[in-house]
């Protein structure tokens, strides 16, 4: 079973607006972490944001949040005042609570930003 | 601060060669996790190494191994090699511990011919 999911395979935005980046997860732990992930064409991962499941306030990093909403099992990435160097894919991963590092990703959106 | 880097870039190899990709993780990082990303998708756990151990294993046959040396820095070793072994390898170092402070290096790009 997919553990992450990204039903965006491509999105275009207007540079200058927000962009919101949909992931929904799968776990039965109670301890994992959330992070997204941009990869430019160059195909470096850098990491942009991580967001703890026992963390109360949603993460923020600059121009990046995580809408993060436990219920629904949900991790949306927003962008704000999307810039055109934000063009690349986008990956949304988890680390569940085991007694090492694995990070699962999702299968990634790609979004575009428009001049 | 040095940050991961990994070697060589891009390589070409024939099917059922081997083939052994090095990566040398940030500095005061003691783990290293390797990933398969093939084109299109979402990068895909081999395994990871913690303190010259190997701490976890994703869903990867036995050709795929590694090391770790006392400096922290790792290779990946894949023995007949096969036409889908063609992907981008990604190496991520982190401090046991921490997995949100886990970098990526630029990847090897291995193409079996």
């Amino acid at each position: 079973a997919q553990k992450i999911t990204q039903t965006q395979p491509g999105m275009f935005v207007q540079e200058k607006e927000a962009v919101t980046l949909d992931c929904t997860y799968d776990t039965s732990d109670q301890s994992y972490g959330l992070f997204w992930y941009k990869q430019p064409s160059s195909g470096e991962m850098i990491f942009l944001i991580y967001q703890g499941s026992y963390d109360e306030q949603n993460a923020t990093e600059g121009r990046y949040s995580l809408n993060f909403q436990k219920a629904r099992k949900s991790a949306n990435l927003v962008i704000s005042a999307s810039q055109l160097g934000d063009s690349a894919m986008y990956f949304c991963a988890m680390r569940e609570g085991t007694s090492y590092d694995k990070v699962i990703f999702g299968p990634g959106t790609s979004l575009s930003v428009i001049p | 601060e040095t940050g991961v880097t990994q070697s060589p870039t891009h390589l070409i190899k024939t099917r059922g060669q081997q083939v052994t990709l090095r990566c040398s993780s940030q500095s005061g990082h003691n783990t290293v996790s390797w990933y398969q990303q093939a084109l299109g998708q979402g990068p895909q756990f081999i395994f990871q190494y913690y303190r010259e151990e190997e701490n976890g294993r994703g869903n990867f046959p036995p050709r795929f191994s590694g090391l770790q040396f006392p400096n922290y820095s790792s290779e990946l070793n894949v023995n007949a090699l096969e036409l889908d072994d063609s992907a981008l390898y990604l190496c991520a170092s982190s401090l046991g511990g921490r997995p949100y402070e886990q970098y990526f290096g630029p990847g090897t790009r291995l193409t079996v011919t």
